[in-house]
């Protein structure tokens, strides 16, 4: 199974700051039709989770223009500029590039 | 729009068998699939397993002798059943949709294994 590793496990950022978070693959996430299989979710307190960014730099629809996400084949980064409070809970990546699909272990996000 | 409804018992015994149901709506379980996402309390996302618009499966091999993922498309509802449950199966479980841009997630459905 492929191991994604979050990085840090938590983030306390001043609001208007902002925070990054990583993420790293065990194995390329790099697919045959140059699609790079990274995903990002945020879990609000209660909630369920929210697909934040699809494919690596896809930004989901109607998620705000604060967040981006770069990376190579193994190793990515979520931004989060400006941060809010809305902004506050779980970041989670994770993968869809084979079975099982799988997720790295969260990096929860609090404010100052 | 697109809605996705988990439900099923609270508490289930151990070592029984859990049955779950995730009824959805505003579209069709013929033209997209469906996955299980479980988390335990205070921790991080598992994939379960999927069913898909032609109704094949995928399991996670770790859940794969104990799991199994069915639907019934005149009644927009898919179904997860998994035996032997243990304590450690405790845990909050989600069935989401994939969309175009975007992912479709159900409340969640809370159960404990517990005797």
């Amino acid at each position: 199974d492929i191991v994604l590793t979050q990085a840090p496990l938590s983030v306390s950022v001043t609001p208007g700051e902002s925070a990054s978070i990583s993420c790293r693959s065990s194995k390329s996430l790099l697919s045959s039709k140059g699609i790079t299989s990274l995903y990002w979710y945020l879990q609000r307190p209660g909630k369920s989770p929210q697909l934040l960014i699809y494919q690596m730099s896809n930004l989901a629809s109607g998620v705000p223009d604060r967040f981006s996400s770069s990376g190579s084949e193994t190793d990515f980064t979520l931004k989060i500029s400006k941060v809010e409070t809305e902004d506050v809970g779980v970041y989670y990546c994770g993968h869809r590039l084979e079975y099982p699909w799988t997720f790295g272990g969260g990096t929860k996000l609090e404010l100052k | 729009q697109v809605q996705l409804k988990e439900s099923g018992p609270g508490l289930v015994q151990p070592s029984q068998t859990l049955s779950l149901t995730c009824t959805v709506s505003g579209f069709s379980l013929t033209s997209n699939s469906v996955s299980w996402v479980r988390q335990p309390p205070g921790k991080g996302l598992e994939w379960m397993g999927a069913i898909w618009s032609g109704g094949s499966t995928d399991y996670n091999s770790a859940l794969k002798s104990r799991l199994s993922i069915s639907r019934d498309t005149s009644k927009s509802q898919v179904f997860l059943k998994m035996n032997s449950l243990q304590t450690e199966d405790t845990a909050i479980y989600f069935c989401t949709r994939r969309g175009t841009g975007r992912d479709y997630w159900g409340q969640g459905v809370m159960v404990t294994v517990s005797s």
